[in-house]
């Protein structure tokens, strides 16, 4: 069955700070997988995707996630945190083929930016 | 355009009345979706429509009852709910395939007074 670790609840970075959310994925089929960005009082809205293909997926707001079978791993990293980087990050797999679209969700890392 | 509308925002309601979040999508999208989000945890799927037909009912109770009337629309309709079935309810859509992106309304902030 699919599952999705996030590790660490909530990160704090300073602006201009490398940000680095870490996901760690389990799927007994190739996995596609997801990372979204919810801002306060808001929706969740897609960041980036791997589906196949290039391991190193580049996102929205400079955003970009390295994808490692061999860690099973799909960690979101930016090379310079902003004050509006400030939100909660969910990274997600799609559950298994006869599951329709059905995501399985990380339980989400708060990212905090100080100034 | 990948844009999934939902209305209300906010909603109140009492234990005894009956309301219905309404959930509009215009990409052609043939899968759409409940979802129910509380503070600080990830979205939790709650039905799933697949060619207007329900294909998933996450064991939700049935102080919740889905509707899709055309390949556009979702509502939810809600009647007897609990204080605990307060939250963000999240309205989404995607094409109907394994692996597909799912895109999310901005949600409904629903309170049950």
């Amino acid at each position: 069955a699919q599952s999705v670790t996030q590790l660490g609840s909530h990160v704090s970075v300073s602006e201009g700070a490398l940000v680095l959310l870490r996901c760690n994925y389990s799927s007994s089929v190739p996995p596609y997988l997801f990372w979204y960005v919810q801002y306060p009082n808001q929706g969740l809205q897609l960041l980036l995707k791997y589906t196949t293909g290039a391991t190193l997926v580049k996102g929205i707001n400079g955003f970009e996630a390295e994808f490692k079978k061999s860690e099973t791993s799909f960690h979101l990293t930016k090379p310079s945190a902003h004050m509006s980087d400030a939100a909660e990050y969910f990274c997600a797999v799609s559950a298994s083929y006869n599951q329709g679209g059905k995501l399985i969700f990380g339980q989400g890392t708060e990212l905090s930016v100080k100034p | 355009d990948t844009e999934v509308t939902q209305t209300p925002k906010h909603l109140v309601m009492g234990m005894t009345n009956k309301k219905s979040l309404k959930c509009e999508q215009h990409m052609g999208h043939r899968a759409m979706y409940w979802y129910k989000q509380k503070a600080k945890k990830p979205p939790e799927l709650m039905f799933v429509y697949s060619y207007e037909k329900l294909s998933i009912n996450e064991s939700v109770p049935s102080r919740f009852s889905p509707e899709c009337p055309n390949s556009s629309l979702l509502n939810l309709h809600l009647h007897a709910l609990q204080p605990e079935d307060s939250a963000l309810y999240l309205c989404a859509s995607s094409q109907v395939f394994f692996g597909n992106t799912i895109y999310f309304g901005e949600g409904s902030w629903l309170t049950v007074v």
